[in-house]
């Protein structure tokens, strides 16, 4: 019954590969989120999603596709992974006027070797 | 540009002692939430404490409590009573409701000697 969960949890892929991570979140929350933590545990926002909509574009490559086919999953992409785009990517998860707190799923380590 | 800074990269505090780690924000907007989260070395982004920024009343939970200085835009945590399992890194995050996102602080490392 985890609040929102993220698969897979460790993934380590080729370079030029492409790769997928899978979110859901069962708290019935409107808005979906994926960030980025780096080597150096800077915690960055990626996307955000309301009611499947795109939100919120950080300047994130190209290579990079969210898709929310519905409000409860938010699904990351990856295209032609580099080794800079090795680290932890965490779904999470707010609901907008219900004290707006950000639940996290617990995180997908991705290294590209 | 909305900023969260956390100015001490590193703290140590210990066992049974007090430790305060320090946050500030920059938002030109009067509706927002200030929040600290916990993460230990298992990554998991624990919520630890949160706070609206209408409130005066400074925020409570057990052991951690707030000192939020809406004026000076400072919103420092304090850990009473410092246990072992509290040792991990700690974010500070600003919520702006307008925006639709949280802004997160670069992180303080809390280390608990016994």
């Amino acid at each position: 019954d985890t609040a929102v969960s993220q698969t897979p949890k460790y993934l380590v892929t080729q370079m030029g590969n492409d790769k997928s991570i899978k979110c859901e979140q069962n708290l019935g929350h409107d808005t979906m989120y994926w960030y980025k933590q780096d080597s150096k545990k800077f915690l960055k926002i990626m996307f955000s999603y309301n009611n499947k909509e795109l939100i919120i574009n950080e300047t994130v490559p190209n290579r990079f596709s969210p898709k929310s086919p519905d409000k409860a999953h938010l699904n990351l992409h990856i295209n032609s992974l580099e080794l800079g785009d090795s680290a932890v990517y965490f779904c999470a998860s707010s609901q907008k006027g219900s004290g707006n707190t950000i639940y996290f799923g617990e995180g997908s380590w991705l290294t590209v070797v | 540009a909305q900023t969260v800074t956390q100015s001490q990269p590193e703290m140590s505090v210990q066992e049974a002692e007090t430790v305060t780690l320090s946050c500030t924000y920059d938002t030109s907007e009067s509706d927002y939430y200030l929040f600290w989260y916990k993460q230990p070395p298992s990554r998991q982004m624990i919520l630890v404490i949160r706070q609206e920024a209408y409130k005066q009343q400074n925020a409570t939970e057990n052991r951690f409590s707030v000192n939020f200085q809406k004026a000076a835009k400072s919103f420092s945590l304090k850990i009473s009573d410092s246990q072992l399992g509290d040792a991990a890194m700690y974010f500070c995050a600003l919520y702006r409701p307008n925006a639709g996102k949280s802004t997160f602080g670069d992180g303080t490392t809390l280390t608990v000697k016994p």
